[in-house]
């Protein structure tokens, strides 16, 4: 079946890093990529997708490019902010669009 | 235009208790979607209802339950609860069953003793 693999966390950063998580998936076909980001205390935001390969998301300074032939889905973003603390989803959808979930990769950005 | 919204946003339950929970879905969109978030699980996929109707069901047992309402809001109910079923439950909107976009609510934290 469909699966997505993200790095383990936590990923610590101090502000003005530059940020990468890996994401891979395992998918038939082509599926649409998509990152999601979690604040404290809040439910899961769409931060960024793309919905074919070499198409690039981006979205607030993030940005996540759909690799086909290594089946990833990084994301990036440079220079980070205190503000950017929080969990990031990355997830596909094929089929029945019914989202599979990576299982999160928590952020810390230290002043 | 406004977002999903989950009421309550909070709630205690005891064991043995059921519990109702709600999602208004973004204006226009008719598919919402149930899932479970817990930190040993991660996010599961409940179940999914387009027009009144169950067109998609994750893997969980028959005490965990929705319907659909004619304007698209939606309900979950968990019967006979356990302290297993503490999670942030979010809900989850998009406009069709062919759109590949979710857009989620703030959940509704579900806290069972």
């Amino acid at each position: 079946g469909d699966s997505v693999t993200q790095m383990e966390g936590p990923v610590t950063l101090s502000e003005e890093a530059f940020l990468t998580i890996n994401c891979t998936y395992t998918a038939t076909g082509y599926p649409s990529l998509f990152w999601y980001v979690q604040y404290p205390g809040e439910g899961l935001q769409l931060l960024l997708k793309a919905t074919k390969a070499d198409d690039k998301g981006s979205n607030k300074g993030f940005e996540a490019t759909y690799r086909k032939e290594t089946t990833s889905f990084h994301l990036e973003k440079g220079p980070v902010q205190v503000s950017d603390s929080a969990v990031y989803f990355c997830a596909l959808t094929r089929g029945s669009y019914i989202p599979t979930f990576g299982r999160g990769t928590s952020l810390i950005v230290h002043p | 235009k406004a977002g999903v919204t989950q009421t309550p946003r909070y709630l205690i339950k005891t064991r043995g208790q059921q519990v109702t929970l709600s999602c208004s879905p973004i204006s226009g969109h008719r598919s919402v979607s149930w899932y479970q978030q817990t930190p040993g699980q991660g996010l599961q996929f409940l179940f999914e209802y387009f027009s009144e109707t169950q067109r998609n069901k994750g893997n969980f047992p028959g005490r965990f339950s929705g319907r659909q309402f004619s304007n698209s809001r939606s309900e979950m109910n968990v019967s006979t609860l356990e302290l297993g079923d503490s999670a942030l439950y979010l809900c989850a909107s998009r406009v069709g069953l062919d759109s590949v976009t979710q857009y989620f609510g703030p959940g509704t934290r579900l806290l069972v003793l």
